[in-house]
């Protein structure tokens, strides 16, 4: 399972961490995504980090403003959100690739809004 | 920025088969993966290097490559496949990783 926290309402220019918390497998045995919904619209991925931690990429909508990282101790995935715009506002879910199964396990994903 | 291409729409009796597309410039090289999502719902991967299946996921759903196209198949479209499909991809530097415009399947 995965579970999403951390989501609410921010103002523009703002800061937010979100969590997803992992069970059920051995969390550092895999790569881990953010993946983003806005309101009515389609999927956007977001970034993906490597089993160790040591790999991480972003999309360019994010880059430079977003971090990815995670505590294998802890089983537990992270978002940093920073400098947060209107066009963050969505449903960000975390999810899971096995070897070439990407985004096999989804979390039940969390929503932030960033308005004023 | 790399795009993949989805018809916004499909319809498909009960029964018959549905036909999704997805086209990118990269598919020829990179794998396509495809996602169903049910309203209100996290996606579900139902295939991923172009045509496998993941356990659990009906035979009805199929996928497929041709140049610069991947295909989803639904043999047989039940209700319960009624939904938004993505495809997924990346460019050829495999560094842009991209879903889809979507595609919203009705069973009808």
């Amino acid at each position: 399972q995965l579970l999403e926290s951390g989501g609410g309402l921010v103002q523009p220019g703002g800061s937010l961490r979100l969590s997803c918390v992992a069970s059920g497998f051995t969390f550092n045995n895999y790569d881990m995504n953010w993946v983003r919904q806005a309101p009515g619209k389609g999927l956007e991925w977001v970034s993906v980090i490597g089993g160790t931690g040591t790999t991480t990429y972003y999309a360019d909508s994010v880059k430079g403003r977003f971090t990815i990282s995670r505590d294998n101790s802890k089983s537990t995935l992270y978002l940093r959100m920073n400098i947060l715009r209107a066009e963050d506002t969505a449903i960000y879910y975390c999810a899971r690739n096995d070897g070439s199964k990407l985004f096999d396990y989804w979390g039940q994903g969390v929503l932030v809004t960033v308005s004023s | 920025s790399y795009e993949l291409t989805q018809p916004p729409s499909v319809s498909v009796s009960p029964g018959q088969t549905a036909r999704i597309t997805c086209s990118g410039d990269a598919l020829p090289t990179k794998y396509a993966y495809w996602y169903q999502q049910k309203s209100g719902q996290a996606p579900v991967l139902v295939i991923y290097d172009d045509s496998k299946r993941p356990s659990g996921i009906p035979e009805r759903f199929s996928g497929s490559t041709s140049g610069t196209m991947a295909t989803l198949t639904i043999s047989g479209a039940q209700a319960e496949d009624e939904a938004d499909y993505y495809c997924y991809s990346t460019d050829s530097s495999g560094h842009h990783n991209v879903f889809g415009t979507g595609t919203k399947v009705t069973v009808l």
